[in-house]
């Protein structure tokens, strides 16, 4: 399973982009890279999915250079709301294959 | 999309007693479920891969008999914490994919269930 490296903290003010990347050196050629988001006492929530170049969904969009060894999520024009802990990972097969999450990204939306 | 649910959200036990949790995928069925437990402010530590109809896979330093998981059917994985101790308080977390190798899919999670042992 790759390794990911994400920042542990982010802070930005309401209506901002914000933009966390995540590095992953070692991703295989068939793995896929997916971004989850958490609120506090509640399971994980799939964000976004993609495996090279850009790929956009109503929520946020994801950005995959060419190399593909790090990946990027944006989120357009976030509120309070979008305050969570977001994790990057990267797998073959999210649908069965067992996955190690890193330490997440808290951000922090400031009013 | 597909859904995750657990019962109890909940659970306040007495040291000593043991909690059964259980994880259905309501609109899908899951062949593999997997179970993780997060401390505050920390990351989900995978304790368990469950197979329908099969033995679970533990992963390294999580006691198998401590943590006893049944996966009788592609619906419904149970954990169940026996004679639960305070260092076992934590929040309990479910998964299930839909499987299939050919899928290019994601996991769903549960709610999560809360357990406090006294």
């Amino acid at each position: 399973l790759a390794k990911t490296t994400q920042p542990i903290s982010m802070d930005s003010y309401e209506g901002q982009e914000v933009n966390i990347t995540c590095s992953h050196n070692n991703i295989a050629t068939n793995d896929y890279i997916t971004w989850y988001q958490q609120f506090p006492s509640q399971g994980p929530r799939f964000i976004i999915q993609g495996y090279k170049t850009k790929v956009t969904n109503e929520v946020a969009s994801l950005f995959i250079p060419a190399d593909r060894k790090s990946s990027t999520l944006s989120l357009p024009r976030v509120s309070l709301s979008d305050t969570a802990v977001y994790y990057c990972l990267v797998a073959t097969n999210f649908g069965n294959e067992k996955l190690t999450f890193g330490t997440g990204t808290r951000l922090t939306i400031i009013p | 999309g597909a859904v995750v649910s657990q019962h109890p959200s909940r659970v306040i036990c007495k040291s000593g007693t043991s909690v059964k949790i259980e994880c259905r995928s309501l609109d899908f069925q899951a062949t593999t479920m997997f179970w993780y437990r997060q401390f505050p402010k920390q990351s989900l530590m995978l304790m368990a891969t469950s197979n329908e109809g099969s033995k679970a896979t533990y992963e390294q330093g999580v006691e198998k008999d401590k943590f006893l998981i049944n996966h009788a059917s592609l619906t419904l994985s149970t954990l169940t914490v026996t004679s639960a101790h305070p260092e076992d308080s934590s929040f309990y977390i479910c998964s299930a994919g839909r499987g299939g190798t050919a899928v290019r899919d994601t996991q769903y999670f549960g709610p999560g269930t809360r357990l406090t042992v006294l």
